[in-house]
């Protein structure tokens, strides 16, 4: 398969504490992507890292990219209740293509 | 501005039928996509638009499967002959062809076979 991994597949976490979900893949890729989606619908895009890119912050979001090992990382620190959905990976191969998703990891955090 | 919109929402149909999905995406964006989430599941490609160039087809799982653009807008994914396994949720997405690369979602039709 040329979907990506996503570990763990769930993860339950206390409010205020930071959560981390890894992605792994194959093959080599022009970016990747990481999106949340809320109850099984529409995706929201969250952050977009370059191959040539190592780290990349956006609020409390922290996404990390290692190419030589073809793994990536999302931190999401002092986590909300209202974080609790799914998150996905998705790698492009070049601009404008298909993304190619990983099957997701759930994320609850209990308040 | 307005984001991606797909109608309907949900659509239950019968072992069989034909179905119609339809997904109008941000306005000035060339590139179109169409993916299938089954349940539980990440986003499975489809087909994808660039601009006036042919669709890559190449993820339609069956010949029952095709989509068309028109006018480089709006699209409409059609399954003929529905089977229960195709039953999911079909998420649109589109994006600008300036290389920026965020495909941007639309919210989804559920597509329930009976």
């Amino acid at each position: 398969s040329q979907q990506g991994e996503e570990d763990p597949q769930a993860l339950s976490i206390q409010e205020g504490e930071n959560a981390t979900m890894n992605c792994s893949y194959k093959t080599s890729i022009n970016n990747l992507q990481w999106y949340r989606q809320n109850s099984g619908r529409g995706l929201v895009h969250l952050i977009l890292i370059r191959s040539n890119e190592r780290e990349k912050h956006s609020g409390r979001l922290r996404v990390t990219l290692d190419t030589s090992k073809k793994s990536s990382s999302l931190l999401i620190t002092a986590s909300r209740a209202a974080d609790t959905a799914s998150y996905f990976c998705a790698r492009q191969n070049s601009g404008n293509t298909p993304l190619v998703f990983g099957k997701g990891t759930r994320l609850s955090v209990i308040a | 501005g307005a984001g991606v919109s797909q109608s309907p929402s949900n659509k239950v149909t019968e072992k069989g039928k034909d179905v119609e999905l339809r997904c109008d995406p941000i306005s000035g964006h060339t590139a179109l996509y169409w993916y299938r989430q089954s349940l539980g599941q990440g986003l499975e490609f489809l087909i994808y638009f660039q601009g006036n160039s042919a669709p890559d087809k190449s993820g339609l799982p069956s010949d029952r499967f095709s989509a068309e653009r028109t006018g480089g807008s709006v699209s409409t994914l059609t399954i003929q002959r529905t089977q229960q396994e195709d039953s999911a949720v079909y998420l649109c997405a589109s994006s600008i062809d300036t290389g920026t690369d965020t495909q941007y979602f639309g919210p989804g039709t559920r597509l329930t076979v009976l």
